[in-house]
């Protein structure tokens, strides 16, 4: 198993311009999340899903949208890209929480984002 | 949104040094995650604890659950250059901002 994928590994946008990240995982985990990582400030949750077709926001959405239309996939798209979402973005799954009471999570690689 | 507070922040250390972080917050835990990032990757999943009190070890690290159900601390035997990263708690979904840790040979 590849576990979670993600797409790119490093992009540079213009200030402006959109962009898709890409992630994928083959565990079957119905839970996928996106976070975004700042220096010094820990994993922040962007958005959520708890299986195909539901989506959630989390602490920090404003500037993104995601869709789950397959178990496997959750693209993140940043539309009108600002300085302010220069960070790294990981991708998250896991299975429902509802048989242990608990998340554990698994990540992938990571996109290191910069907007200029 | 709960806090999770990680101390140190920071912290460097020799090959052979033993050390602990701790996790701590205002409000009870149902159970709470421990991660481990290494520079450039992801976070990996190290342990969760569910019971106060509960003590797990992974080779040469321990972790504890308090009592109240309210910290954590993992400690790290021995520290080898292999365990540098950064060091997250977790509590569901929130995450506290973690330790980076540093063993130089």
């Amino acid at each position: 198993n590849a576990g979670v994928t993600q797409t790119p590994k490093f992009r540079i946008l213009k200030i402006g311009q959109s962009m898709t990240l890409q992630c994928t995982q083959d565990m079957n985990h119905n839970y996928m999340y996106w976070y975004r990582q700042d220096p010094g400030m820990g994993l922040k949750l962007i958005y959520y899903s708890v299986g195909a077709g539901i989506t959630d926001k989390g602490e920090v959405p404003n500037g993104y949208n995601v869709s789950r239309s397959t178990t496997e996939d959750f693209p993140l798209r940043l539309e009108l890209a600002a300085p302010s979402q220069t960070s790294v973005y990981f991708c998250a799954s896991s299975l429902s929480p509802r048989g242990t009471g608990y998340y554990e999570q698994y990540f992938g690689p990571g996109t290191r984002l910069t907007v200029t | 949104t709960q806090l999770l507070e990680q101390s140190p922040q920071f912290l460097s250390i020799q090959e052979g040094e033993n050390l602990t972080v701790y996790c701590n917050s205002s409000s009870v835990f149902s159970s709470l995650q421990w991660y481990r990032q290494e520079p450039g990757e992801g976070p990996v999943l190290l342990v969760t604890v569910v019971t106060g009190g509960e003590v797990k070890k992974l080779k040469r690290l321990t972790f504890q659950f308090g009592d109240a159900r309210k910290d954590s601390s993992l400690h790290i035997t021995a520290a080898q250059p292999g365990d540098t990263g950064l060091y997250l708690c977790a509590r569901a979904l929130n995450f506290g901002k973690g330790t980076s840790l540093l063993v130089t040979p």
